[in-house]
This record gives C-alpha cells, sequence and structure tokens, in this order.
C-alpha cells in the first residue's frame, strides 16, 4: 500500500472553479514531486519542492497553478480557474532526495466537465 | 529541454517470452535512470535503476544503459501475466532534479 496520501482520490469541478487537491509525503520525505498524467498515460511534470522551498516548476504552473508544502501540513495543488484540459490525474511523489526513488500516491483524478 | 521516448507504444507478449523495451533520451548529461510500473487504476512504482554505462539484473529483470547511445532498455525473462501493465522510463538530467517520464509502453502477458 502506497504511503504517500493524497486527496480527494476524485474531483469533478465545472469550468472557470478552483480545483484543489493534497499529498502527505512519506514519513521523513523532504523531496515532494507533482505530476499530471492524461488520458493517453503521458506524465508532466509541474513542480518539486524540498521542504517548503520550490526547487523548479513550469510555465504552466506558474500561471493557474498554485501549490505549497507548508511545514507540519499537507503539500497542496490548486487550479485556480479550471479548464476541460486540465482534466488528467494528478499524481504526488516524495523522495528521500532528489536521486533516490520517488514513492507515489494513488492520484486525485480531475474531472472538469 | 529533456525528451524522453519509448518503444514501442503497446506490446502483447505470450506468457514465458522474453520482454524488451526502448527508452531513448536527448540530454548526454542525464545521470539517473529508472523504469517505473503502473498496474491499472494503481500508484506507479520504481522497478529498477541504473547510474552508470552497463547492464545490471534483479531477478527477471535486466536493465543495460549506454549513454554514447542515448538509450537504454528494460528485459523481462519468462514474462508473466501479472508483468502486465504500464511501463514508464525516467531520466533525471544533469542540470536540476527533475525526474522526466517517457511517453510509456503498454504490455500485455497473455496466458
Amino acid at each position: 500500500n502506497s504511503k504517500v496520501i493524497q486527496t480527494p482520490r476524485y474531483l469533478v469541478k465545472g469550468q472557470g472553479q478552483k480545483a484543489k487537491m493534497r499529498c502527505i509525503p512519506e514519513k521523513g520525505h523532504p523531496v515532494v514531486f507533482w505530476y499530471q498524467q492524461n488520458k493517453n498515460n503521458e506524465f508532466k511534470f509541474l513542480i518539486n519542492f524540498q521542504n517548503q522551498e520550490v526547487l523548479q516548476q513550469i510555465d504552466m504552473t506558474e500561471k493557474r497553478f498554485s501549490a505549497e508544502c507548508p511545514s507540519n501540513s499537507p503539500c497542496s495543488l490548486e487550479i485556480q480557474s479550471s479548464e476541460a484540459g486540465d482534466s488528467a490525474l494528478y499524481l504526488c511523489a516524495s523522495s528521500l532526495t532528489g536521486n533516490e526513488r520517488l514513492f507515489f500516491g494513488h492520484g486525485t483524478k480531475l474531472s472538469v466537465l | 529541454q529533456q525528451n524522453v521516448q519509448q518503444s514501442p507504444e503497446s506490446l502483447i507478449v505470450p506468457e514465458g517470452a522474453r520482454t524488451s523495451l526502448n527508452c531513448t533520451f536527448s540530454d548526454s548529461a542525464s545521470q539517473y535512470f529508472w523504469w517505473y510500473r503502473q498496474h491499472s487504476g494503481k500508484a506507479p512504482k520504481a522497478l529498477m535503476s541504473i547510474f552508470s554505462n552497463g547492464e545490471k539484473e534483479e531477478g527477471r529483470f535486466t536493465i543495460h544503459l549506454n549513454k554514447a547511445s542515448l538509450h537504454f532498455s528494460l528485459h523481462i525473462r519468462d514474462s508473466q501475466p501479472s508483468d502486465s501493465a504500464l511501463y514508464l522510463c525516467a531520466v533525471r538530467g544533469g542540470s536540476g532534479n527533475k525526474l522526466i517520464f517517457g511517453t510509456g509502453t503498454l504490455l500485455s502477458v497473455k496466458p
């Protein structure tokens, strides 16, 4: 069973609505990644953190997407104004270091109607 | 910008067959190479990794890496129906530590 906990498992939003999903990384893992897996199974890197600091993020994330990993709270990814093209499985993963294997959660499946 | 491609897109093999999956990458400074497996409806899970040129074997699984040709591969010996899954290669480049995933190979092993 995955030790990376993602909530909710399913999220349904209308276009223009906010969508927020959360991730609790595996205990002791300071590095957290967010990926988007589309219906063609393509993985797109969105953002990663080490502790509370953003390491890298893509341009898409800088516009409508926001993410944070506050200390002693779950990490979160929020889409400010959902679009149909945002419908995908959002996967959170954690790691001991940036170079070790990633441990993934089961994901949040977002459907934007 | 790292470009990671996998071939074939999908593969159907009989039980007991040897299966070969391929991955090419574009950044010659890439340092870490992984294979992940995702069963339907499940979280992706790391299978194996390799960091230097050559071969690494773990049970029925073998990875080959050739940095000069920007290619690495996963070979499965005696494929089982339980190996049926989406296989993803992943590469960490020389700059930054984001892991870039390939396009995936959907493997189906028929009993």
